[in-house]
């Protein structure tokens, strides 16, 4: 089974600031990665996919990168918004990482 | 686009069944997921009912005792859940996967509270 784990476990930053986050997988799962953003109340939005492609209406600001067994997502200045909890997801047993809180 | 409905109450060992409906879509070509947020916990891929390959999957918390189907006639997903723990307590996501390949669309949820 491919486990995935998220760092930090928390990132405490200000607006404006850069957010990078990291998704590390047990195995390689090639470009198979995906990241959502969830707000507390709200359904989860998938902002990222196979690693680095935006999905439809994601702001550029968010970026992916990475294959093999070691991913990031970067959100370069970030949105009052863009405060939540972001999890990374692979596709070979649909498993969630534990997430990656980004909090003022 | 897509509306849970069917959470509530219940007691350890019982049974409840969950309800996704989808709107503004080509349902038969989507395939449909089930996922669970706990409190104070992440995200935890529950089902899958594939829409091309009809395979369906479980988590194994669940395996045995949750049972994915679909009706694309009626555009709906269902997830009945049997012989509940506590530990199911959570907010029920569905969500759906069609051009991106991932889970592109998710409902708003519905809550399921295990408790005797």
């Amino acid at each position: 089974e491919i486990v995935l784990t998220q760092s930090p476990a928390t990132l405490s930053l200000s607006p404006g600031d850069r957010a990078t986050l990291s998704c590390r997988a047990s195995q390689g799962v090639a470009n198979y990665i995906a990241w959502y953003q969830h707000r507390p109340g709200q359904a989860p939005r998938l902002l990222i996919y196979d690693a680095s492609k935006r999905a439809t209406g994601v702001p550029a600001r968010f970026s992916g990168s990475g294959s093999g067994t070691d991913f990031s997502l970067t959100i370069s200045s970030l949105e009052p918004e863009d405060f939540a909890i972001y999890y990374c997801q692979q596709r070979s047993t649909w498993l969630f990482g534990p997430g990656t809180k980004v909090e003022i | 686009q897509l509306l849970e409905s069917g959470g509530g109450l219940v007691k350890p060992g019982g049974s409840l069944r969950l309800s996704c409906e989808a709107s503004g879509i080509n349902f038969a070509s989507y395939s449909m997921y089930w996922v669970r947020q706990a409190p104070g916990q992440g995200l935890e891929y529950i089902s899958s009912f594939s829409a091309v390959s009809g395979l369906i999957q479980y988590a194994d918390s669940v395996k045995g005792r949750f049972t994915i189907s679909r009706d694309n006639a009626k555009n709906s997903v269902f997830l009945q859940m049997n012989n509940l723990r506590v530990e199911d307590t959570a907010v029920y996501y569905c969500a759906s996967r069609y051009g991106s390949g991932w889970l592109d669309s998710w409902g708003q949820g519905t809550v399921v509270t295990v408790s005797s």
